[in-house]
């Protein structure tokens, strides 16, 4: 069975805060992870993708990936406002020859000015 | 330009009829996908395909349809045998489907959202 978990939310924090925003995964053999932002009536926007241990720096974007905890993490530094929207956390799933990304049901977060 | 485009933003379906949504790429990817997404939940899959004339059912395809006769093009008809078509419908493409590499990343269109009458 395929599953991705993820806190519903809604996560406040306040503006210039550090938001942190988890995942869980089922398949060990996972090897790709995906983080996308999602803005209410539009569509997913990637923000990180990750495939090894350890962390990946981008701008104000890090995401952490813990394959031994089955675990993917991503953490916003220096939040805005124009952060608030749901998190999408989607990781590869392999099996018979065919790749399939399933998501998480996404976290909601808000930024308070 | 490059890009997904998806049409129409929105489309309103009556009973018993069948409608199709159009996905168009130009980034040249050989992968393109079509998921459902319901309020509050996340993406389900419903076809995928990893190369042009072939493509494979993906977690919910009862009541969907699709083709890949082009590259570029990857549309979905919803039938009348789907119940609740109601939805927020998304298409996405990907240089490949990663099995050679870091290449599966998924890039999406601006989505279709349909109403039942």
């Amino acid at each position: 069975q395929k599953e991705v978990e993820q806190n519903s939310g809604p996560l406040s924090v306040p503006e210039g805060a550090i938001a942190s925003l988890n995942c869980t995964y089922s398949d060990r053999v996972s090897q790709s992870f995906f983080w996308y932002r999602q803005y209410s009536g539009k569509s997913p926007e990637l923000i990180m993708s990750i495939y090894s241990n350890g962390d990946k720096e981008d701008g104000r974007f890090t995401a952490q990936l813990n394959k031994a905890s089955q675990y993917v993490s991503l953490l916003i530094r220096d939040s805005q406002p124009s952060d608030s929207a749901t998190y999408l956390c989607a990781v590869v799933y392999s099996g018979a020859g065919s790749y399939q990304l399933t998501f998480g049901k996404g976290t909601k977060l808000s930024v308070i000015p | 330009d490059g890009g997904i485009t998806q049409s129409p933003k929105y489309l309103f379906r009556k009973e018993g009829q069948n409608v199709t949504l159009s996905c168009e790429q130009n980034l040249n990817h050989d992968a393109m996908y079509w998921y459902r997404q319901d309020p509050g939940q996340g993406l389900r899959l419903i076809y995928y395909s990893q190369i042009v004339n072939d493509f494979q059912k993906g977690d919910i395809a009862e009541g969907y349809s699709v083709s890949r006769e082009k590259k570029e093009s990857f549309p979905l008809t919803v039938t009348s045998a789907q119940k609740n078509p109601t939805a927020f419908y998304l298409c996405a493409s990907s240089i490949d489907n990663g099995a050679s590499g870091n290449t599966d990343t998924q890039y999406f269109g601006p989505g279709t959202r349909l109403t039942v009458l």
